[in-house]
């Protein structure tokens, strides 16, 4: 089953701060965050592992609440380049490695 | 860096033709994946590889067929393209090894069936 992102969509001015979510109904071992530019292929953020630290990238961090079974993606003083679409990727505790994805959370950062 | 790269950017078929997605990856990666990706449905797995001529269902095989006959080249046939199978294609690749799983993804092809 696919992993709901919240929201689906979001526009920003530069500089704001964003929040995106993504929920499981399934226990997880890991979650990865991939962003897709326009036209252009999905590419690998962070991953976070069950029992692991929360990660960051640039202004970009992420947590995960084993618990909750939910990984939240934080922006924070975004940046034009920060726009596309978001995707989260689940694998289940017992999934082999194989990822499931959300339906996705389209950003928009404005000047 | 890892490329993997689909022939065709953009195709435009009619209903009932046999369609061919070629994906090349250069990375010597074992496993291989193809996701279909539509608006607010996010990536989902058609069907994936994990060795040569090795294949498995993903979650929406139903209409695909795949074929990998060499360890770098993974293929999607649309045996009779239908007007629903019109979407962006993706095609990823991984290592194997434990915590690997990372994913390179093509640019994608983007097929309009008619």
């Amino acid at each position: 089953q696919q992993p709901v992102q919240s929201p689906q969509a979001v526009i920003l001015r530069e500089g704001e701060d964003a929040v995106i979510n993504c929920s499981s109904s399934k226990a997880l071992y890991s979650v990865h965050w991939y962003r897709q530019k326009h036209g252009e292929a999905p590419v690998f953020l962070m991953i976070l592992l069950k029992g692991g630290e929360q990660k960051g990238h640039e202004k970009i961090s992420a947590s995960f609440n084993e618990k909750k079974q939910q990984s939240s993606l934080y922006l924070t003083a975004s940046q034009l380049s920060y726009s596309g679409t978001y995707f989260c990727g689940t694998e289940g505790s017992d999934a082999g490695n194989m990822l499931t994805f959300g339906g996705g959370t389209r950003l928009m950062v404005k000047p | 860096d890892v490329k993997v790269t689909q022939s065709s950017r953009y195709l435009v078929k009619r209903t009932g033709e046999k369609v061919f997605l070629e994906c090349v990856q250069d990375m010597d990666h074992e496993n291989m994946f193809w996701y279909r990706q539509d608006p607010g449905l996010g990536l989902r797995l058609i069907y994936f590889s994990y060795d040569v001529k090795m294949k498995e269902k993903g979650d929406i095989p139903e209409g695909y067929s795949v074929s990998r006959e060499k360890k770098e080249r993974f293929s999607l046939i649309l045996e009779s393209a239908s007007t629903n199978q019109t979407s962006m294609y993706l095609c990823a690749s991984h290592p194997d090894g434990a915590g690997a799983n990372v994913l390179t993804f093509g640019a994608g092809s983007r097929l309009t069936v008619l």
